[in-house]
């Protein structure tokens, strides 16, 4: 199995930027990187993914490291609807495998 | 919005009864999975489909469960004896297929399972 490993929870203010963080030193080169979150007794969510370059788009930013050992989910204002638990997943021959994910606690 | 449909959304069962789960998953989805979460966990993957056909079901309990996705399009998972552990929230996801890129995952609401 692919591996990745995320602190357990984080706490941010609303409305700051939000940085959370994943290392997955045994990266492949053929493995993208995905982000997944979910709200309480909800299914995950798509974020984002990407394979090597940093990626946007409306929900979120992917920095990825240049060798590719970890990466960064950037929120850039933080919300309250944004607390939930935030996976970081290699996607390996179209199969994720889910850790325990970092808890996203958001303060007003 | 397409979205991945399931039921029920709970089901409670007493052991050794059996049980099963539905999904449709979003039109023109190749790929199908059923996911188990165990609370405080990470989904785990049971089974992967590409459409009709079974491309991974390493993980599944297959003494107890099984999958089919008879037409390529919507899909059951049946548990035949229930146990106190099987106690989760299965999940089920679609993708547009499989292959040399990668997709993104759209999962449905899930089936929390009690076993009593």
């Amino acid at each position: 199995d692919a591996k990745t490993t995320q602190p357990n929870s984080m706490e941010s203010n609303e409305e700051e930027p939000v940085h959370l963080p994943c290392n997955h030193s045994t990266i492949s080169g053929t493995d993208y990187i995905h982000w997944y979150r979910q709200l309480p007794s909800q299914g995950p969510e798509y974020v984002i993914h990407g394979l090597t370059s940093n990626v946007n788009n409306r929900m979120a930013s992917l920095a990825i490291a240049e060798d590719r050992k970890s990466s960064t989910l950037i929120l850039h204002r933080a919300t309250l609807r944004d607390a939930a638990v935030y996976y970081c997943i290699l996607n390996d021959r179209n199969q994720f495998y889910f850790g325990t994910g970092t808890s996203l606690t958001v303060i007003p | 919005e397409a979205e991945v449909a399931q039921s029920p959304r709970y089901k409670i069962t007493e052991k050794s009864q059996a049980v099963a789960f539905w999904c449709d998953p979003i039109s023109g989805h190749a790929t199908l999975y059923w996911y188990r979460q165990i609370l405080g966990q990470g989904p785990e993957l049971l089974v992967q489909f590409q459409d009709e056909s079974v491309v991974d079901d390493s993980q599944l309990p297959k003494d107890r469960f099984s999958a089919e996705r008879l037409k390529g399009v919507d899909s059951t998972l049946k548990i035949q004896p229930a146990e106190l552990g099987d106690s989760a929230m299965y999940l089920c996801a679609s993708s547009i297929t499989t292959g040399a890129t990668s997709y993104e995952q759209y999962f449905g609401p899930g089936t929390r399972l009690t076993v009593t």
